[in-house]
């Protein structure tokens, strides 16, 4: 079946630093991907998607790209901020099912 | 944006006891999903629907069942509520197509606690 798996966190960053949380999937078809942002005490918002490969998604200085080869969509911010501060889910819709799939979420804490 | 909402927002049962969630949506969006959202296992999939009446298993699907009979909402029913059941359930409906995925949008989540 589908799965995604992300590292593992927690990560800790220092306010300004570069910021990379791995994401792997495994998917049969064309799926698309989707990385999902749940900041403390709230739902999940979208935070960017890609469609096909070498698709990179990108928002709020967050970008991703679509890697088929790798079958990875790894979340990239050159610069974080005390109020990036959150929980980031990766997740994988399969094309043939419509099901949509996420990995256990990784917690990001940005000091000052 | 999509329209969604869950009820109720938070809910204490005793174990035993059957429990219905509901999701509701505004918009005819086909799919529409329930997760469960514990400490350490990020979201899993309980079920979902791709249509009225068409619904499907998703990873954690034992101990609940689901209901579509009207597009706009998606009941989610736990047939004897128990502690492995207190979790937060968030619904959330699909936007576009099977051909151009806009993105899914969640509601607020419900908070069951089983006792």
């Amino acid at each position: 079946g589908n799965s995604v798996t992300q590292m593992e966190g927690p990560v800790t960053l220092s306010e300004e630093a570069f910021l990379t949380i791995n994401c792997t999937y495994t998917a049969t078809g064309y799926p698309s991907l989707f990385w999902y942002v749940q900041y403390p005490g709230e739902g999940l918002q979208l935070l960017l998607k890609a469609t096909k490969a070498d698709d990179k998604g990108s928002n709020k200085g967050f970008e991703a790209t679509y890697r088929k080869e790798t079958t990875s969509f790894h979340l990239e911010k050159g610069s974080v901020q005390v109020s990036d501060s959150a929980v980031y889910f990766c997740a994988v819709r399969a094309s043939n099912t419509g099901k949509l799939i996420f990995g256990q979420g990784t917690t990001l804490q940005v000091k000052p | 944006d999509a329209g969604i909402t869950q009820s109720p927002r938070h809910k204490v049962t005793e174990t035993g006891t059957p429990v219905t969630l509901r999701c509701h949506q505004t918009e005819n969006h086909r799919y529409m999903y329930w997760y469960r959202q514990d400490p350490g296992h990020g979201l899993r999939l309980i079920h979902y629907s791709y249509g009225v009446k068409d619904t499907d298993k998703g990873e954690v699907s034992d101990g609940y069942s689901v209901s579509r009979s009207k597009t706009e909402d998606f009941l989610l029913t736990l047939e004897s509520a128990t502690s492995s059941q207190t979790s937060v359930y968030f619904c959330a409906i699909m936007t576009g197509t099977d051909d151009r995925v806009y993105g899914y949008t969640f509601g607020s989540g419900t908070r069951l606690t089983v006792v």
